[in-house]
């Protein structure tokens, strides 16, 4: 099946850890998003990645770090810096420069709690 | 600031009527326009997506789109309460090779058997 998951589901993190959230997808595609969500709350942007090796910072980068060394794989880091975390973190692929383009999908989310 | 607004709702339809959800956002060269189903606790779905001008029907959902009046709206025929779920918009803005969406706070509609 093609798909994007993200790992792990749940995540809890102490004060002042970096931890770092996996997001791997098959559809081929070539543009990748990390987005922030907290309650009652619409997607925050937090960086995003239109081809391999390279990525820019969205609306809230600050205390967040990315590579994407793989089309298929976008980790994000959340540092220290970060001074709250919590949140649901959602990644998101799309296709760049087709006809339906921008259509965003959604992996499943995973749920941040700082301790 | 470029921006999404939606009305918060909560919105709540009996069974069986229309939902209507409703969305202006900022840039008047905004490209592409789509609505997202979120059901709590769990990831956006994407359900419709409007390029142009006018209605595009899928099944029991609609999106309007005019441009001139910076506005999306969509509509949910026969409403279910399996339909019940916040509904979010997003909005390219800028276009061109910008592939970034922006995204309103959403409307949260609830059915009503």
């Amino acid at each position: 099946d093609g798909g994007i998951t993200q790992s792990p589901k749940y995540l809890f993190r102490k004060e002042g850890q970096n931890v770092t959230l996996s997001c791997e997808q098959n559809l081929n595609h070539d543009a990748m998003y990390w987005y922030r969500q907290d309650p009652g709350q619409g997607l925050r942007l937090i960086y995003y990645s239109q081809i391999v090796n390279d990525f820019q910072k969205g609306d809230i980068a600050e205390g967040y770090s990315v590579s994407r060394e793989k089309k298929e794989s976008f980790p994000l880091t959340v540092t220290s810096a970060q001074k709250n975390p919590t949140a649901f973190y959602l990644c998101a692929s799309s296709v760049v420069g087709s006809g339906r383009y921008n259509e965003q999908f959604f992996g499943p989310g995973t749920r941040l709690t700082v301790l | 600031q470029k921006e999404v607004e939606q009305n918060s709702g909560p919105l709540s339809v009996p069974e069986g009527a229309i939902a209507s959800l409703n969305c202006t956002y900022s840039d008047r060269g905004s490209q592409s326009f789509f609505w997202y189903r979120q059901y709590s606790g769990k990831s956006p779905e994407l359900i419709m997506s409007i390029y142009s001008n006018g209605d595009k029907e899928d099944g029991r959902f609609t999106a309007q789109l005019n441009k001139a009046s910076q506005y999306v709206s969509l509509l949910i025929r026969d409403s279910q309460p399996s339909d019940s779920a916040t509904y979010l918009c997003a909005v390219n803005m800028g276009g061109g090779s910008n592939y970034k969406l922006t995204f309103g706070k959403g409307t949260l509609l609830t059915v009503n058997p």
